[in-house]
């Protein structure tokens, strides 16, 4: 599975849209870009993945470079729940293989 | 309702102790794994499993052990060999084209 280079903290306004970037440059043909959160203590959970096309679902919007070599993740309207360690993956869908975590980015939303 | 259930939810244990940690999910899922992580890191692969009797080694595999009888459970056991093994412990579930599924996770203290 290709790496994942992420900012390791980034701060955003409640009510303002948070803008959440990722590198992942070596990324395959088959593989799809995957977004967890996980938030103090908790076990992550699924927000959005996509292989090319932009997604969105009631969580998120995802916005795949044209390349594939980088993605963002949108969260419209951050409140405060969603104060979160963020999480980019790229793995094949089709398959299982060792599904690897980075770092993530700590996401502060402050009032 | 279905789900990935870990117990116990916190767990101490002596020095030189060996302790197994429970995880079982009804989701039908096929591949299994278990992360490790520490304060303020990311998640660490230790094992995981893409069918029944078989599993392979994650990144930290040393000091711990797994088994796979069954589908639904897989058992982590952190053994005496494990000389740090203060730690979160996340168990998750995927099936094949979905994303992952984690538990609530376990916290384990050595006293």
């Amino acid at each position: 599975d290709a790496k994942t280079t992420q900012p390791p903290s980034m701060d955003c306004a409640e009510g303002r849209a948070a803008n959440l970037p990722c590198n992942h440059s070596t990324i395959s043909g088959n593989e799809y870009v995957y977004w967890y959160r996980q938030i103090h203590s908790q076990g992550p959970q699924y927000i959005i993945h996509g292989l090319k096309n932009n997604e969105t679902n009631e969580m998120a919007s995802l916005i795949i470079t044209e390349d594939r070599k980088s993605s963002t993740l949108i969260l419209p309207h951050a409140t405060l729940r969603d104060t979160a360690v963020y999480y980019c993956i790229v793995r094949v869908t089709d398959s299982w293989g060792k599904f690897q975590f980075g770092a993530g980015t700590q996401v502060v939303v402050t009032p | 309702d279905g789900g990935i259930t870990q117990s116990p939810k916190y767990l101490f244990r002596k020095e030189g102790q060996n302790v197994t940690l429970s995880c079982e999910q009804n989701l039908n899922h096929d591949a299994m794994y278990w992360y490790r992580q520490d304060p303020g890191q990311g998640l660490r692969l230790i094992y995981y499993s893409q069918i029944v009797n078989d599993f392979q080694k994650g990144d930290i595999a040393e000091g711990y052990s797994v088994s796979r009888e069954k589908k639904e459970s897989f058992p982590l056991t952190v053994t005496s060999a494990q000389k740090n093994p203060t730690a979160f412990y996340l168990c998750a579930s995927i099936r094949r084209n979905t994303e992952a599924f984690f538990g609530q996770g376990t916290r384990l203290t050595v006293v």
